[in-house]
């Protein structure tokens, strides 16, 4: 079964808006990682959250982790055409070496 | 300088026909995975390898089949496609270790006629 459940699944915004996507789980976890991938493309790794950690930062990316809710948070600032894509967390709760996806939240950014 | 490669971007296979798709990496990682995508779902996770170590998923169909024959090198074999198992299918890399993210390649388009 899929152990992360992301929200909403669909987004759309205006360039320059701030995109923000959750994720929730069931079990629980070492770590956190959110991935985007563009359209029939790849997967491309984020930013990765230990589970004694609160906050990550990259670039325009922000990654809250609250271990009690069992959440993810996902914000994207100043949003950009080229954001434009599908964004997964996956959670280490499938064992060792393997990460368990959810189902993705579709982004699109207008220009 | 692409690090995880996979071959072909698409591939068209007949029912019923052996299908093999490729993957090769040059980061030298422990790792290899071999996951499944259908349209707007997540990639679901087939097997993989650490070194020689071959990890099954359980509900993996038997019609999978997988090979490392060295570090750089994984194959993912399909034995008799069913029309179901048209998806792409993602080949990833990782160092192994609990904390480390995972390196896909672009991913191979099958569709079976």
């Amino acid at each position: 079964s899929q152990q992360g459940e992301e929200d909403p699944q669909a987004l759309s915004i205006q360039e320059g808006e701030n995109a923000t996507m959750n994720c929730s789980y069931k079990t629980s976890i070492n770590n956190l990682q959110w991935y985007r991938q563009n359209s029939g493309r790849g997967l491309v790794h984020l930013i990765l959250i230990r589970s004694n950690e609160r906050e990550k930062h990259s670039g325009r990316l922000r990654v809250t982790l609250d271990t009690s809710k069992k959440s993810s948070s996902l914000l994207i600032t100043a949003s950009r055409a080229a954001d434009t894509a599908s964004y997964f967390c996956a959670t280490d709760a499938g064992g060792y070496q393997k990460v368990t996806f959810g189902i993705g939240t579709k982004l699109q950014v207008i220009p | 300088d692409a690090m995880v490669i996979q071959n072909p971007r698409y591939q068209v296979t007949q029912f019923g026909k052996p299908v093999t798709l490729s993957c090769s990496q040059t980061l030298n990682h422990n790792v290899m995975y071999w996951y499944q995508q259908k349209s707007s779902q997540a990639p679901k996770l087939l097997f993989h390898y650490y070194d020689k170590d071959f990890n099954n998923e359980a509900d993996t169909p038997d019609n999978f089949q997988s090979r490392r024959p060295n570090t750089s090198f994984c194959f993912l074999d399909i034995r008799s496609p069913g029309l179901g198992d048209a998806a792409m299918y993602l080949c990833a890399t990782s160092r192994g270790e609990w904390l480390y993210e995972q390196y896909f390649g672009p991913g191979t388009r099958l569709t079976v006629t």
